[in-house]
């Protein structure tokens, strides 16, 4: 029973375009998600998050919406770079109690051909 | 700083043989959690330690696997009688809080191979 679900394995998109990653969830519980980024050979890098507080923050490309009725958040990265091309992970968490571990998504391959 | 280090980085071992995969977190680092990613899939929870103790093992998919921190700073997950299905990428991470909003930091990973 996947709780993080991430339905589109890979997104190709042209540099300088907008790169649009989606997520679902199913836990209600959730109230903390994340993005990481990982590299063949390399453990996942943080890379962005979001509590249930926010509908949105952003970091300089890369910003990450939530819709919290929906049980979806998205991950925007404008404009796409080819060094952006990597695995994209989509983590959540509840913050209640004492231990935040991960459950993540699948991931989804992003290419960005130059 | 240093990151979050693995060793080893690759291990192929027997069906059946023990292994044990070390991690070395975030100096200062209090929260230490173990992954388990297959082919294919995102990293898998296996088990969370604060400090020396294991707070949360309701990962760990069966007897075999076990896990220790004695000192609250370098862990070792340890496999017994390995069996192919074993077979992955190990992730450690760690993390400053005790609980609560803050990022993980992972580790490269240790790949396990069972032939």
């Amino acid at each position: 029973d996947q709780q993080v679900k991430q339905n589109s394995p890979s997104l190709s998109v042209q540099e300088g375009r907008i790169s649009i990653l989606n997520c679902d969830y199913t836990n209600s519980m959730f109230d903390y998600f994340l993005w990481y980024k990982k590299y063949p050979a390399e453990g996942p890098t943080f890379l962005i998050s979001i509590s249930s507080i926010k509908d949105k923050n952003e970091d300089g490309r890369f910003t990450v919406f939530l819709n919290k009725s929906a049980k979806h958040l998205s991950l925007h990265i404008v404009p796409s770079q080819p060094g952006d091309s990597a695995v994209y992970f989509c983590a959540a968490s509840a913050l209640t109690g004492a231990n935040s571990k991960l459950t993540f998504g699948k991931g989804i391959t992003l290419s960005v051909r130059p | 700083g240093a990151g979050v280090s693995q060793t080893p980085s690759n291990k192929v071992t027997e069906k059946g043989k023990y292994v044990e995969l070390r991690c070395d977190p975030i100096s200062g680092h209090t929260a230490l959690y173990w992954y388990r990613q297959s082919l294919g899939q995102g990293p898998e929870f296996l088990i969370y330690f604060q400090g020396t103790g294991a707070a949360d093992d309701s990962g760990l998919p069966n007897d075999r696997f076990f896990a220790v921190r004695p000192e609250g700073s370098v862990s070792t997950l340890k496999i017994q009688r390995t069996e192919r299905g074993d077979s992955a990428v190990y992730l450690c991470a760690s993390s400053s809080g005790a609980g609560g909003p803050s990022e993980q930091y992972f580790g490269p990973g240790t790949r396990l191979t069972v032939t």
